[in-house]
Protein backbone atom coordinates (compact mmCIF):
# COMPACT_ATOMS: atom_id res chain seq x y z
CA UNK A 1 0.00 0.00 0.00
CA UNK A 2 1.38 3.34 -0.91
CA UNK A 3 0.03 5.40 2.41
CA UNK A 4 -1.64 8.21 2.27
CA UNK A 5 -1.10 10.59 -0.80
CA UNK A 6 -1.58 14.18 -0.91
CA UNK A 7 -1.14 16.25 -3.76
CA UNK A 8 0.51 18.54 -4.27
CA UNK A 9 3.43 18.69 -1.89
CA UNK A 10 4.36 22.21 -2.23
CA UNK A 11 1.85 25.33 -3.95
CA UNK A 12 2.87 28.79 -3.65
CA UNK A 13 -0.17 31.05 -4.61
CA UNK A 14 -1.20 34.15 -4.53
CA UNK A 15 -3.29 36.28 -2.22
CA UNK A 16 -7.12 36.10 -3.14
CA UNK A 17 -6.60 32.70 -5.32
CA UNK A 18 -8.46 29.53 -5.34
CA UNK A 19 -6.21 26.35 -3.40
CA UNK A 20 -6.99 22.65 -3.92
CA UNK A 21 -5.31 20.42 -1.70
CA UNK A 22 -6.36 16.64 -2.59
CA UNK A 23 -5.75 13.64 0.00
CA UNK A 24 -6.02 9.55 -1.47
CA UNK A 25 -6.66 7.56 1.94
CA UNK A 26 -5.60 4.15 2.49
CA UNK A 27 -8.14 1.83 0.63
CA UNK A 28 -10.45 0.53 3.66
CA UNK A 29 -10.13 3.16 6.36
CA UNK A 30 -13.60 4.35 6.98
CA UNK A 31 -12.14 8.01 8.86
CA UNK A 32 -10.55 10.78 7.06
CA UNK A 33 -8.95 13.67 8.71
CA UNK A 34 -7.63 16.99 7.55
CA UNK A 35 -5.06 19.19 9.88
CA UNK A 36 -3.65 22.13 9.87
CA UNK A 37 0.01 22.97 11.29
CA UNK A 38 1.83 26.49 12.03
CA UNK A 39 4.43 27.16 13.85
CA UNK A 40 1.90 29.31 15.94
CA UNK A 41 -0.63 26.88 16.27
CA UNK A 42 0.58 23.43 16.42
CA UNK A 43 -1.70 20.84 15.16
CA UNK A 44 -5.24 21.91 14.50
CA UNK A 45 -7.88 19.66 13.14
CA UNK A 46 -9.87 21.36 10.52
CA UNK A 47 -12.45 18.59 9.65
CA UNK A 48 -13.13 14.76 9.68
CA UNK A 49 -15.43 12.31 7.81
CA UNK A 50 -16.35 8.84 8.17
CA UNK A 51 -17.50 6.55 5.86
CA UNK A 52 -17.29 9.86 3.30
CA UNK A 53 -20.01 11.70 5.41
CA UNK A 54 -18.57 15.10 7.19
CA UNK A 55 -19.38 14.44 10.90
CA UNK A 56 -17.46 17.98 12.53
CA UNK A 57 -15.97 20.05 10.65
CA UNK A 58 -16.09 22.90 13.51
CA UNK A 59 -12.25 22.96 13.56
CA UNK A 60 -12.81 25.06 10.21
CA UNK A 61 -11.50 28.34 10.46
CA UNK A 62 -13.84 30.29 8.10
CA UNK A 63 -16.38 30.13 5.73
CA UNK A 64 -13.08 30.59 3.01
CA UNK A 65 -12.72 26.99 3.84
CA UNK A 66 -14.78 23.92 2.34
CA UNK A 67 -13.58 20.11 2.14
CA UNK A 68 -15.30 16.94 0.41
CA UNK A 69 -14.81 13.54 0.45
CA UNK A 70 -17.30 12.76 -3.09
CA UNK A 71 -16.02 9.01 -2.46
CA UNK A 72 -14.20 6.61 -0.51
CA UNK A 73 -10.90 7.35 -2.13
CA UNK A 74 -10.81 11.14 -2.83
CA UNK A 75 -10.76 14.19 -0.48
CA UNK A 76 -10.48 17.90 -1.18
CA UNK A 77 -9.58 20.95 0.88
CA UNK A 78 -10.44 24.10 -0.92
CA UNK A 79 -9.58 27.76 0.39
CA UNK A 80 -11.47 30.36 -1.59
CA UNK A 81 -10.20 33.44 -1.68
CA UNK A 82 -6.51 32.27 -0.03
CA UNK A 83 -4.45 34.72 2.07
CA UNK A 84 -1.65 35.21 3.59
CA UNK A 85 -2.24 33.58 7.30
CA UNK A 86 -3.59 30.44 5.39
CA UNK A 87 0.47 29.45 5.00
CA UNK A 88 0.97 26.37 6.95
CA UNK A 89 1.62 22.84 6.21
CA UNK A 90 -1.50 20.49 5.94
CA UNK A 91 -1.85 17.18 6.57
CA UNK A 92 -4.33 14.16 5.80
CA UNK A 93 -4.76 11.32 7.72
CA UNK A 94 -6.55 8.27 7.55
CA UNK A 95 -7.70 5.40 9.86
CA UNK A 96 -8.97 2.22 10.75
CA UNK A 97 -9.88 1.64 14.41
CA UNK A 98 -6.56 2.79 16.36
CA UNK A 99 -4.63 2.57 12.79
CA UNK A 100 -3.75 5.98 12.03
CA UNK A 101 -1.59 6.97 9.30
CA UNK A 102 -0.87 10.51 7.94
CA UNK A 103 0.38 11.38 4.91
CA UNK A 104 3.70 13.86 3.56
CA UNK A 105 1.18 17.05 3.95
CA UNK A 106 1.00 19.83 1.40
CA UNK A 107 3.15 22.67 2.67
CA UNK A 108 1.22 25.91 1.39
CA UNK A 109 2.72 29.22 0.75
CA UNK A 110 0.18 32.30 -0.08
CA UNK A 111 2.19 35.40 -0.78
CA UNK B 1 -4.50 27.14 29.81
CA UNK B 2 -4.23 24.53 27.11
CA UNK B 3 -6.33 21.30 27.68
CA UNK B 4 -3.87 18.78 26.62
CA UNK B 5 -0.34 19.63 28.25
CA UNK B 6 2.84 18.25 27.85
CA UNK B 7 6.39 18.48 29.48
CA UNK B 8 8.86 18.88 29.18
CA UNK B 9 8.69 21.49 26.04
CA UNK B 10 12.30 20.67 25.33
CA UNK B 11 14.96 17.44 26.18
CA UNK B 12 18.04 16.89 24.67
CA UNK B 13 19.51 13.70 26.43
CA UNK B 14 22.87 11.34 25.93
CA UNK B 15 22.30 8.09 23.51
CA UNK B 16 21.76 5.29 25.88
CA UNK B 17 19.64 7.44 28.13
CA UNK B 18 15.76 6.40 28.73
CA UNK B 19 13.60 9.12 28.34
CA UNK B 20 9.74 9.71 29.67
CA UNK B 21 7.60 12.46 27.96
CA UNK B 22 4.85 13.79 30.11
CA UNK B 23 1.02 14.27 28.69
CA UNK B 24 -1.69 15.76 31.11
CA UNK B 25 -5.00 16.65 29.93
CA UNK B 26 -8.05 17.97 31.28
CA UNK B 27 -10.99 17.54 28.66
CA UNK B 28 -12.33 14.53 28.67
CA UNK B 29 -11.17 12.02 25.61
CA UNK B 30 -11.84 8.54 24.62
CA UNK B 31 -8.08 7.70 23.99
CA UNK B 32 -4.75 9.16 23.85
CA UNK B 33 -2.74 9.51 20.55
CA UNK B 34 0.88 9.75 20.88
CA UNK B 35 2.66 10.58 17.23
CA UNK B 36 6.26 11.28 16.00
CA UNK B 37 7.23 14.07 13.33
CA UNK B 38 10.80 14.16 12.48
CA UNK B 39 12.70 17.14 11.17
CA UNK B 40 11.59 16.72 7.47
CA UNK B 41 7.83 17.14 8.91
CA UNK B 42 6.20 14.01 8.50
CA UNK B 43 4.00 12.45 10.40
CA UNK B 44 3.92 9.00 12.14
CA UNK B 45 1.28 7.26 14.13
CA UNK B 46 2.85 5.63 17.59
CA UNK B 47 0.69 4.69 19.90
CA UNK B 48 -3.37 4.96 20.60
CA UNK B 49 -4.43 4.02 24.31
CA UNK B 50 -7.08 4.29 26.08
CA UNK B 51 -5.79 2.33 29.22
CA UNK B 52 -2.94 0.42 30.68
CA UNK B 53 0.21 0.19 28.83
CA UNK B 54 1.65 -0.47 25.24
CA UNK B 55 4.87 -1.55 24.05
CA UNK B 56 6.56 -1.14 20.91
CA UNK B 57 10.34 -2.08 20.24
CA UNK B 58 11.87 0.80 22.35
CA UNK B 59 9.03 2.51 22.93
CA UNK B 60 6.60 2.38 25.86
CA UNK B 61 3.21 4.58 26.32
CA UNK B 62 1.63 4.37 29.73
CA UNK B 63 -1.80 6.43 30.62
CA UNK B 64 -4.12 6.90 33.99
CA UNK B 65 -7.16 7.42 32.99
CA UNK B 66 -7.82 8.53 36.77
CA UNK B 67 -5.06 10.68 36.50
CA UNK B 68 -5.34 11.73 33.59
CA UNK B 69 -2.31 11.10 32.50
CA UNK B 70 0.12 9.50 30.16
CA UNK B 71 3.77 9.15 29.67
CA UNK B 72 5.85 7.96 26.39
CA UNK B 73 9.11 6.09 27.51
CA UNK B 74 12.05 5.79 24.80
CA UNK B 75 14.34 2.81 26.71
CA UNK B 76 18.32 2.80 24.82
CA UNK B 77 17.88 5.91 23.16
CA UNK B 78 19.39 6.96 20.00
CA UNK B 79 19.85 9.67 17.89
CA UNK B 80 17.45 8.57 15.12
CA UNK B 81 14.76 9.24 17.99
CA UNK B 82 15.55 13.29 17.78
CA UNK B 83 12.49 14.42 16.67
CA UNK B 84 9.04 16.80 18.24
CA UNK B 85 6.59 14.01 19.83
CA UNK B 86 3.12 15.53 20.13
CA UNK B 87 0.46 13.66 22.60
CA UNK B 88 -3.29 13.99 21.77
CA UNK B 89 -6.55 13.67 23.35
CA UNK B 90 -9.05 12.06 21.25
CA UNK B 91 -12.84 11.95 21.75
CA UNK B 92 -14.26 10.07 19.21
CA UNK B 93 -12.89 11.86 15.79
CA UNK B 94 -11.88 15.30 17.51
CA UNK B 95 -8.62 15.49 18.83
CA UNK B 96 -6.89 17.77 20.81
CA UNK B 97 -3.52 18.42 20.84
CA UNK B 98 -0.44 19.30 22.76
CA UNK B 99 2.36 21.60 21.78
CA UNK B 100 4.81 18.97 21.37
CA UNK B 101 8.23 17.98 22.80
CA UNK B 102 11.31 18.72 21.16
CA UNK B 103 14.11 15.41 21.82
CA UNK B 104 17.32 15.72 20.84
CA UNK B 105 19.74 12.30 21.57
CA UNK B 106 23.34 13.27 21.34
CA UNK B 107 25.59 10.75 20.33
Amino acid sequence: DAGVIQSPRHEVTEMGQEVTLRCKPISGHDYLFWYRQTMMRGLELLIYFNNNVPIDDSGMPEDRFSAKMPNASFSTLKIQPSEPRDSAVYFCASSYGYGYTFGSGTRLTVV
Amino acid sequence: KNEVEQSPQNLTAQEGEFITINCSYSVGISALHWLQQHPGGGIVSLFMLSSGKKKHGRLIATINIQEKHSSLHITASHPRDSAVYICAGKDAGKSTFGDGTTLTVKP
